[in-house]
């Protein structure tokens, strides 16, 4: 089975742009959250998706948003980025049961100018 | 917060067993504790996970303390590939799909 995949893996915005990126799960996961990795604040979760529906959310600002397509593929948008949020963007994917393990994909770096 | 404490870093021999240890003092009985690495700016990999028994898989072992309390991640020949964060996160069997994640321990092998 192919991993879970991500794209782009590097991007470079400026402040005030938007961003979109992407996250295509491990086939038959229905579920994919999503975290932010900084040098700062470490690993943190920012939400996940279940069925095409925001199950979980993290402590986030509403310029952190993301969706859920009905094939599990999920994208998460950020706006009016900021310096801060450049980061190392990750997906994590798995069947959606409260037991059932997380796989991540590679990441995608964003870095805010 | 992440539940649990691990020490910050680690050395370890190529070829020799890697023993990290975790300590979850609060963990609860619907708790598992889950182990994943992430090599320099990779996403974290998978290691392995339990509830209460040791548990063994083709990468790794698990030893979880009679009480549940602590934990030690054996990478039984370790190698220069291993060198890596490894991060101990106890998550509810019944709870969200949201891991927390602590500092970690950062091992290096050495050759």
């Amino acid at each position: 089975k192919a991993g879970v995949t991500q794209t782009p893996r590097y991007l470079i915005k400026t402040r005030g742009q938007q961003v979109t990126l992407s996250c295509s799960p491990i086939s038959g996961h229905r579920s994919v959250s999503w975290y932010q990795q900084t040098p700062g604040q470490g690993l943190q979760f920012l939400f996940e998706y279940f069925s095409e529906t925001q199950r979980n959310k993290g402590n986030f600002p509403g310029r952190f948003s993301g969706r859920q397509f009905s094939n599990s593929r999920s994208e998460m948008n950020v706006s009016t980025l900021e310096l801060g949020d450049s980061a190392l963007y990750l997906c994590a994917s798995s069947l959606g049961g409260a037991g059932d393990t997380q796989y991540f994909g590679p990441g995608t770096r964003l870095t805010v100018l | 917060d992440a539940k649990t404490t691990q020490p910050t870093s680690m050395d370890c021999a190529e070829g020799r067993a890697a023993n990290l240890p975790c300590n979850h003092s609060t963990i609860s009985g619907n708790e598992y504790v889950y182990w994943y690495r992430q090599i320099h700016s990779q996403g974290p990999q998978y290691i392995i996970h339990g509830l209460k028994n040791n548990e063994t898989n083709e990468m790794a072992s698990l030893i979880i303390t009679e009480d549940r309390k602590s934990s030690t991640l054996i990478l039984p020949h370790a190698t220069l590939r291993d060198t890596a964060v490894y991060y101990c996160i106890v998550k509810e069997i019944q709870g969200a799909q949201k891991l927390v994640f602590g500092q970690g321990t950062r091992l290096t092998i050495n050759p």
